[in-house]
Parts: structure tokens; C-alpha cells; sequence
């Protein structure tokens, strides 16, 4: 089936660094959707990417669907203790149909 | 709005047993998934039903049965529960206008099977 590498897996943030994550495939995607899960909740949209080179925001996110159609990269700037959580990738296949990447997980340097 | 509702929201089972996981959504959308996610593994598509009277099989359905009951309401159910069917999950929608592909997520039923 189709698959996603996301990274990293995980990193630490520390309160007003960027963070970027991104996620790659071997199959073309026709629309790229970023989500964020916090601990016991379910997924929530945080943006979403529907054309080729499209670049969108989101308040402090930034999204990019890659030129390839292979590729989507998340920024975070400036973040906050509540940014922490897990990120997913999912890029659309098969009509409706999502597949998602493993996740990346925000954690909070002490 | 609620948006996606699921119930229960933990269940502890005993290999064998069955069970019923509820979803429901009033966002008048048109498709409904069923997904589980276990640790590293992200989430994966068990089932779908991409309209009201039509579903269709995900990345891993065996072991599990659903139902499009009507536009509103998608449960998933477990005949004869495994261990490995422990797991989170997570009943998702979409179909509104304008951002068909765009799910939403309900809150997640937790399910230990010992």
C-alpha cells in the first residue's frame, strides 16, 4: 500500500525556536493535509494543501505541498508549550481516502 | 455542533467477546472512517463508507464489521475480539462543501482486549 516517511520522529522544542517537520513518498499525491493530536483527543486539522508549489499559513504554520507532488513540509515559528503533540502528515489516495504518516512528536525541553 | 461523537469511550473486553464501537456526526457529510492507531504506527483505515448505503474495506478490516446505519451514523464491530485488536479508535467524516477531502476526527473509544 502506500506509505509515508515522516520526520523526525521526534523532537524538543524549547519556548520560541521554529520547528520543521516534513514527509515524504515514492507515489504522487493529489492533496496533502497536516493534522495535530494532543494526548487522549483525536486528530485535529490544521491545514490543509490541495495544489502543487501551494505554500499556506495558519496563524504561526506554514505548509508546502512539494513541487514533485512527493513531498509536504510543516513549519511552526515561535513556539509555545502548547504547540506539544504528535504531528501527522496524510496525503490523499484512492478517491477519499487518507494515508497517514507515523506522526512527529513535539516534546518540551526542561 | 458536536461534530463527530463516539461511544464508549473505554472498553475492556475478554478475547471472545464482541462489541459495538458508536459514531455519529451532524455535519451532513457524506463519507465515514474508521481508523485505529497504535503506538508509531499512525492511524490506519479499517473501513470506509464513502455515501450513505455503500462501504468498503481499508488498509486492515479483517476482523471487524460495520454499518452505515444512515447519512448520520457508522459503527464498527468486533465479533470475537483479539488481544491485538487492543488499540484507539477513532471514527473520522468529510464531505463538506468545498473541502470534501478535509476528515474530522471524533474523540477516540480506547479499547483494552485481555
Amino acid at each position: 500500500g502506500q506509505q509515508l516517511n515522516q520526520s523526525p520522529q521526534s523532537m524538543f522544542i524549547q519556548e520560541g525556536e521554529d520547528v520543521s517537520m516534513n514527509c515524504t513518498s515514492s507515489s504522487i499525491f493529489n492533496t496533502w493535509l497536516w493534522y495535530k493530536q494532543d494526548p487522549g483527543e483525536g486528530p485535529v486539522l490544521l491545514i490543509a494543501l490541495y495544489k502543487a508549489g501551494e505554500l499556506t499559513s495558519n496563524g504561526r504554520l506554514t505548509a508546502q505541498f512539494g513541487i514533485t507532488r512527493k513531498d509536504s513540509f510543516l513549519n511552526i515559528s515561535a513556539s509555545i508549550p502548547s504547540d506539544v503533540g504528535i504531528y501527522f502528515c496524510a496525503g490523499q489516495w484512492q478517491g477519499n481516502k487518507l494515508v497517514f504518516g507515523a506522526g512527529t512528536i513535539l516534546r518540551v525541553k526542561s | 455542533n458536536a461534530g463527530v461523537t463516539q461511544t464508549p469511550k473505554f472498553q475492556v473486553l475478554k478475547t471472545g467477546q464482541s462489541m459495538t464501537l458508536q459514531c455519529a456526526q451532524d455535519m451532513n457529510h457524506n463519507s465515514m472512517y474508521w481508523y485505529r492507531q497504535d503506538p508509531g504506527m499512525g492511524l490506519r483505515l479499517i473501513y470506509y463508507s464513502a455515501s450513505e448505503g455503500t462501504t468498503d474495506k481499508g488498509e486492515v478490516p479483517n476482523g471487524y464489521n460495520v454499518s452505515r446505519l444512515n447519512k448520520r451514523e457508522f459503527s464498527l464491530r468486533l465479533e470475537s475480539a483479539a488481544p491485538s485488536q487492543t488499540s484507539v479508535y477513532f471514527c473520522a467524516s468529510s464531505g463538506g462543501q468545498g473541502s470534501k477531502l478535509e476528515q474530522y476526527f471524533g474523540p477516540g473509544t480506547r479499547l483494552t482486549v485481555t
